[in-house]
């Protein structure tokens, strides 16, 4: 099994609609959680931490669940813009790498 | 401005012609790592470094080499460089390895031929 696995889509949503993509884990160890975003052909870039809470910045929230080792990514009002590849990053405490999914590819039409 | 620097962004080479990719950055990290990224694979890590003269292996070390001299710079080496190695290569820092943000460089698409 996958130490992070993703969905790798392409998801297809029109303007304003809401979609939200899970990413599952396999080491309980995993302590810290991540969510970035990469466009095409560029450099991964932070979006958002998961925290054990769960996170929400502006359309964009976050959750964690434990129990089923998952965390999820929930985009409302999806704009044009948000058209990308978003990567989940599990990475077990202890260990000196991040460990990155695969990647679920967005994809936002008019 | 916080960066992550890379040289060169594109790269074509031939086999077995030893290259250098530079990575330089200016938030005094000390965590330091390379990843390539292929499609249907994902980022999977090359080589890291926990400080000077601090490296080891990540999951994917074959045909490279890293180096840490200095605090700011980890230069990924290609000593005879394979078209299996064609591919794009990013660099990034972070404070620490496992828990807090890292900055990638804009990436360095290599081509073997």
């Amino acid at each position: 099994r996958k130490e992070v696995e993703q969905d790798p889509g392409p998801f297809n949503v029109p303007e304003g609609a809401t979609v939200a993509f899970n990413c599952t884990y396999s080491n309980s160890a995993s302590q810290s959680f991540f969510w970035y975003r990469q466009d095409c052909r560029k450099e991964p870039k932070l979006l958002m931490s998961v925290y054990s809470s769960g996170n929400e910045d502006g359309r964009f929230t976050a959750q964690l669940n434990r129990a089923s080792q998952y965390i999820s990514l929930l985009i409302r009002d999806s704009k044009l813009s948000d058209s990308a590849t978003y990567l989940c990053v599990a990475p077990p405490t202890g260990f000196q790498k991040l460990v990155f999914g695969t990647g679920t590819r967005l994809l936002v039409s008019p | 401005e916080a960066q992550v620097t890379q040289n060169p962004r594109y790269l074509i080479t031939v086999t077995g012609k030893k290259l250098t990719v530079t990575c330089s950055q200016n938030m005094n990290h000390e965590y330091m790592s390379w990843y390539r990224q292929d499609p249907g694979l994902g980022l999977r890590q090359i080589y890291y470094s926990m400080n000077v003269e601090v490296t080891d292996k990540g999951d994917v070390p074959e045909g490279y080499k890293v180096s840490r001299k200095e605090k700011r710079n980890f230069p990924l080496i290609l000593e005879s460089p394979s078209p299996n190695q064609t591919s794009l290569y990013f660099c990034a820092s972070s404070l620490f390895p496992g828990n807090t943000e890292a900055f990638f460089g804009q990436g360095t698409r290599l081509t073997v031929v």
